[in-house]
Protein backbone atom coordinates (compact mmCIF):
# COMPACT_ATOMS: atom_id res chain seq x y z
CA UNK A 1 0.00 0.00 0.00
CA UNK A 2 0.73 3.64 0.00
CA UNK A 3 2.38 5.37 3.08
CA UNK A 4 3.15 8.80 3.89
CA UNK A 5 4.12 9.25 7.48
CA UNK A 6 4.46 12.75 9.33
CA UNK A 7 4.26 13.53 13.26
CA UNK A 8 0.55 14.40 14.08
CA UNK A 9 1.96 17.72 16.46
CA UNK A 10 4.64 20.24 16.92
CA UNK A 11 5.55 23.29 19.12
CA UNK A 12 7.95 25.91 18.32
CA UNK A 13 8.71 29.10 20.03
CA UNK A 14 8.92 32.15 17.99
CA UNK A 15 12.11 33.22 16.40
CA UNK A 16 13.30 29.33 16.24
CA UNK A 17 13.85 27.18 13.86
CA UNK A 18 11.46 24.07 13.02
CA UNK A 19 11.94 20.54 10.80
CA UNK A 20 8.70 19.01 9.84
CA UNK A 21 9.89 15.12 8.55
CA UNK A 22 8.06 13.23 5.85
CA UNK A 23 8.38 9.49 5.06
CA UNK A 24 6.67 7.65 2.38
CA UNK A 25 6.68 4.48 0.54
CA UNK A 26 4.44 4.82 -2.95
CA UNK A 27 3.88 3.43 -5.92
CA UNK A 28 6.80 5.68 -7.92
CA UNK A 29 7.38 9.21 -7.71
CA UNK A 30 6.96 12.09 -9.55
CA UNK A 31 8.15 14.52 -6.94
CA UNK A 32 6.84 15.65 -3.50
CA UNK A 33 5.08 18.39 -2.67
CA UNK A 34 4.11 20.48 0.66
CA UNK A 35 1.59 23.02 1.67
CA UNK A 36 0.51 25.18 4.41
CA UNK A 37 -2.90 25.19 5.56
CA UNK A 38 -4.47 27.31 8.27
CA UNK A 39 -7.81 26.39 9.91
CA UNK A 40 -10.59 26.51 8.16
CA UNK A 41 -8.42 27.36 4.99
CA UNK A 42 -7.37 26.17 1.51
CA UNK A 43 -4.22 24.53 1.38
CA UNK A 44 -1.55 26.66 -0.38
CA UNK A 45 1.55 25.50 -2.44
CA UNK A 46 4.96 25.95 -0.37
CA UNK A 47 7.21 23.81 -2.50
CA UNK A 48 8.27 20.71 -4.93
CA UNK A 49 11.17 18.42 -4.82
CA UNK A 50 12.03 16.32 -7.87
CA UNK A 51 15.76 15.83 -7.29
CA UNK A 52 17.29 14.89 -4.12
CA UNK A 53 18.35 18.02 -2.12
CA UNK A 54 17.83 21.00 -0.66
CA UNK A 55 15.41 23.51 -1.86
CA UNK A 56 15.65 27.01 -0.38
CA UNK A 57 12.59 29.80 -0.56
CA UNK A 58 13.08 32.81 1.53
CA UNK A 59 12.24 31.50 5.29
CA UNK A 60 11.39 27.83 4.13
CA UNK A 61 13.05 25.38 2.68
CA UNK A 62 12.28 21.58 1.27
CA UNK A 63 14.76 18.59 1.15
CA UNK A 64 14.47 15.27 -0.54
CA UNK A 65 16.12 11.40 -0.03
CA UNK A 66 14.53 9.56 -2.77
CA UNK A 67 16.77 6.83 -2.06
CA UNK A 68 15.51 7.13 1.58
CA UNK A 69 12.15 7.77 1.58
CA UNK A 70 12.62 11.23 2.91
CA UNK A 71 11.41 14.55 3.14
CA UNK A 72 11.85 17.68 5.66
CA UNK A 73 10.21 21.22 5.57
CA UNK A 74 13.01 23.23 7.43
CA UNK A 75 11.01 26.86 8.68
CA UNK A 76 13.60 29.22 10.39
CA UNK A 77 13.20 32.70 12.25
CA UNK A 78 9.18 31.36 12.75
CA UNK A 79 6.40 34.15 13.21
CA UNK A 80 3.03 33.74 14.85
CA UNK A 81 1.48 33.25 11.14
CA UNK A 82 3.44 30.22 10.77
CA UNK A 83 1.20 28.27 13.15
CA UNK A 84 -1.26 26.07 10.64
CA UNK A 85 -0.74 22.40 9.56
CA UNK A 86 1.93 21.39 6.91
CA UNK A 87 0.51 18.98 4.67
CA UNK A 88 3.15 16.31 2.95
CA UNK A 89 2.50 14.87 -0.21
CA UNK A 90 3.80 12.65 -3.17
CA UNK A 91 2.68 12.37 -6.61
CA UNK A 92 2.69 8.50 -7.52
CA UNK A 93 3.29 6.61 -10.78
CA UNK A 94 -0.25 7.54 -11.94
CA UNK A 95 0.59 11.04 -11.04
CA UNK A 96 -2.08 11.28 -8.46
CA UNK A 97 -1.18 13.11 -5.23
CA UNK A 98 -0.87 11.00 -1.91
CA UNK A 99 -1.35 13.02 0.80
CA UNK A 100 0.02 12.66 4.65
CA UNK A 101 -2.40 13.47 7.65
CA UNK A 102 -0.48 16.99 8.05
CA UNK A 103 1.79 18.01 10.89
CA UNK A 104 -0.26 20.52 13.25
CA UNK A 105 2.42 23.44 13.94
CA UNK A 106 1.86 25.61 17.09
CA UNK A 107 4.02 28.59 17.30
CA UNK A 108 4.64 29.59 21.27
CA UNK A 109 5.86 33.38 21.77
CA UNK B 1 -7.25 37.18 -10.90
CA UNK B 2 -9.67 34.87 -9.43
CA UNK B 3 -8.55 31.75 -7.85
CA UNK B 4 -10.35 28.41 -7.05
CA UNK B 5 -14.07 28.95 -5.88
CA UNK B 6 -16.76 26.78 -4.31
CA UNK B 7 -19.94 26.72 -2.82
CA UNK B 8 -21.60 26.71 -0.89
CA UNK B 9 -18.91 27.32 1.78
CA UNK B 10 -20.89 25.64 4.13
CA UNK B 11 -24.09 23.11 3.99
CA UNK B 12 -26.06 20.99 6.48
CA UNK B 13 -28.34 18.17 5.60
CA UNK B 14 -30.30 15.44 6.64
CA UNK B 15 -29.38 11.74 5.98
CA UNK B 16 -30.64 10.56 2.64
CA UNK B 17 -30.99 14.16 1.25
CA UNK B 18 -29.22 14.93 -2.43
CA UNK B 19 -26.12 17.86 -2.85
CA UNK B 20 -24.53 19.20 -4.85
CA UNK B 21 -21.03 21.50 -4.24
CA UNK B 22 -19.74 23.31 -7.40
CA UNK B 23 -16.11 24.33 -7.96
CA UNK B 24 -15.17 27.19 -10.73
CA UNK B 25 -11.48 26.47 -11.72
CA UNK B 26 -8.79 28.95 -11.97
CA UNK B 27 -9.69 30.33 -15.78
CA UNK B 28 -7.40 28.35 -18.40
CA UNK B 29 -6.96 25.49 -15.86
CA UNK B 30 -7.62 22.01 -18.03
CA UNK B 31 -7.08 19.49 -14.91
CA UNK B 32 -9.18 19.75 -11.79
CA UNK B 33 -9.72 17.67 -8.79
CA UNK B 34 -11.91 16.94 -6.00
CA UNK B 35 -10.97 15.87 -2.52
CA UNK B 36 -12.08 14.81 1.04
CA UNK B 37 -10.96 16.14 4.09
CA UNK B 38 -11.47 14.52 7.25
CA UNK B 39 -10.47 15.05 10.67
CA UNK B 40 -7.22 14.05 11.34
CA UNK B 41 -6.59 12.49 8.50
CA UNK B 42 -5.06 13.09 4.76
CA UNK B 43 -6.71 14.75 1.70
CA UNK B 44 -8.70 11.85 0.27
CA UNK B 45 -8.74 11.79 -3.61
CA UNK B 46 -12.15 11.24 -5.11
CA UNK B 47 -11.80 12.47 -8.89
CA UNK B 48 -10.10 13.98 -11.65
CA UNK B 49 -10.90 15.77 -14.87
CA UNK B 50 -8.48 16.09 -17.88
CA UNK B 51 -9.60 18.69 -20.81
CA UNK B 52 -12.18 16.43 -23.08
CA UNK B 53 -10.64 13.07 -20.88
CA UNK B 54 -12.72 11.02 -19.80
CA UNK B 55 -12.37 11.34 -15.77
CA UNK B 56 -10.34 9.39 -13.49
CA UNK B 57 -12.88 8.12 -11.15
CA UNK B 58 -10.81 5.70 -8.89
CA UNK B 59 -11.33 7.65 -5.75
CA UNK B 60 -15.13 7.88 -5.79
CA UNK B 61 -15.86 6.01 -2.14
CA UNK B 62 -19.84 4.57 -3.56
CA UNK B 63 -21.94 5.18 -6.33
CA UNK B 64 -23.44 7.40 -4.45
CA UNK B 65 -20.73 9.80 -5.91
CA UNK B 66 -21.25 11.17 -9.35
CA UNK B 67 -19.42 14.21 -10.75
CA UNK B 68 -19.33 16.08 -13.81
CA UNK B 69 -17.58 19.32 -15.30
CA UNK B 70 -19.27 21.12 -17.98
CA UNK B 71 -17.24 23.10 -20.99
CA UNK B 72 -14.23 21.87 -19.43
CA UNK B 73 -15.27 24.46 -16.99
CA UNK B 74 -17.42 24.19 -13.78
CA UNK B 75 -17.56 21.57 -11.91
CA UNK B 76 -20.42 19.62 -9.79
CA UNK B 77 -19.78 16.68 -7.20
CA UNK B 78 -23.11 15.07 -6.24
CA UNK B 79 -23.95 12.98 -3.10
CA UNK B 80 -26.97 11.10 -3.15
CA UNK B 81 -28.60 9.43 -0.26
CA UNK B 82 -26.36 11.45 1.85
CA UNK B 83 -24.98 9.48 5.04
CA UNK B 84 -23.40 10.39 8.09
CA UNK B 85 -19.92 9.17 7.40
CA UNK B 86 -19.75 11.91 4.36
CA UNK B 87 -19.74 14.76 6.63
CA UNK B 88 -16.22 16.62 5.97
CA UNK B 89 -14.73 19.12 3.93
CA UNK B 90 -14.67 18.68 0.25
CA UNK B 91 -12.11 20.91 -1.42
CA UNK B 92 -11.69 21.36 -5.44
CA UNK B 93 -8.20 22.08 -7.36
CA UNK B 94 -6.85 22.86 -10.47
CA UNK B 95 -4.13 23.50 -12.20
CA UNK B 96 -2.68 24.14 -15.58
CA UNK B 97 -2.17 20.89 -16.83
CA UNK B 98 -2.17 17.77 -15.58
CA UNK B 99 0.80 15.69 -14.40
CA UNK B 100 3.31 17.87 -12.00
CA UNK B 101 1.81 21.12 -12.25
CA UNK B 102 1.10 22.83 -8.66
CA UNK B 103 -2.76 22.21 -7.67
CA UNK B 104 -4.31 25.74 -6.34
CA UNK B 105 -7.18 24.76 -4.11
CA UNK B 106 -10.61 26.39 -3.13
CA UNK B 107 -11.63 27.53 0.21
CA UNK B 108 -13.66 23.87 0.36
CA UNK B 109 -17.14 23.03 1.42
CA UNK B 110 -18.10 22.02 4.43
CA UNK B 111 -20.67 19.24 4.92
CA UNK B 112 -22.72 18.32 7.61
CA UNK B 113 -25.12 15.47 7.47
CA UNK B 114 -27.56 15.25 10.24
Amino acid sequence: GQNIDQPTEMTATEGAIVQINCTYQTSGFNGLFWYQQHAGEAPTFLSYNVLDGLEEKGRFSSFLSRSKGYSYLLLKELQMKDSASYLCAVMDSNYQLIWGAGTKLIIKP
Amino acid sequence: GAGVSQSPSNKVTEKGKDVELRCDPISGHTALYWYRQSLGQGLEFLIYFQGNSAPDKSGLPSDRFSAERTGGSVSTLTIQRTQQEDSAVYLCASSLREGTDTQYFGPGTRLTVL
